[in-house]
């Protein structure tokens, strides 16, 4: 079935670096969302991207749908404590059985004061 | 608060027993999902509904058992509890499958000994 290859699994980063993450598929995607999932919370959506090529804003958080419409990446600046937490990646193919998302395995993102 | 809410959030069970779990939102979103988040295998689809009295599989819906026979409500079922059926299960609810964000409660921790 897809499947989606996020990556890093993990980073360990300084408060104030940029932290970039990224997915990449065999399989093209018509929707790409970023989620964020705190310890004991259910993952909340950060960005939604739905066209190929679109680059959206959330704040300090930056994603790319990708121009193949295989890969999608989410870039966050300035990190703060608070950014700690695992990001997940999806992806939603029209096609595919009822277009239930496809997850990557997640991100976790550590950060040192 | 409207949204989407989950009970319990934590339930420890034997092997055997059923087991409930309930899943509320308050959305009128006519799609609900359940999905299993496990260690090394990020976030499974168990199954899904896109309306009243309309439930389809997932990735992993064995040992499971759901029934949607009011809009707001999606309730799992585990017949008959097993040890691998311990995880964090999260309910999701979205206006249509095709390009809208899911939206998660904060899982039920559930633990079977």
């Amino acid at each position: 079935g897809q499947q989606l290859n996020q990556s890093p699994q993990s980073m360990f980063i300084q408060e104030g670096e940029d932290v970039s993450m990224n997915c990449t598929s065999s399989s093209i995607f018509n929707t790409w969302l970023w989620y964020k999932q705190e310890p004991g919370e259910g993952p909340v959506l950060l960005i939604a991207l739905y066209k190929a090529g679109e680059l959206t804003s959330n704040g300090r958080l930056t994603a790319q749908f990708g121009i193949t419409r295989k890969d999608s990446f989410l870039n966050i600046s300035a990190s703060i404590p608070s950014d700690v937490g695992i990001y997940f990646c999806a992806g939603v193919n029209y096609g595919g059985s009822q277009g239930n998302l496809i997850f990557g395995k997640g991100t976790k993102l550590s950060v040192k004061p | 608060d409207a949204g989407i809410t989950q009970s319990p959030r934590y339930k420890i069970t034997e092997t055997g027993r059923q087991v409930t779990l309930m899943c509320h939102q308050t959305w009128s979103h006519s799609y609900m999902f359940w999905y299993r988040q496990d260690l090394g295998h990020g976030l499974r689809l168990i199954y899904y509904s896109a309306a009243a009295d309309i439930t389809d599989k997932g990735e992993v819906p064995d040992g499971y058992v759901v029934s949607r026979s009011k809009t707001e409500n999606f309730p799992l079922t585990l017949e008959s509890a097993t040890r691998s059926q311990t995880s964090v299960y999260f309910c999701a609810s979205s206006e249509r499958v095709s390009n809208q964000p899911q939206h998660f409660g904060d899982g039920t921790r559930l633990s079977i000994l």
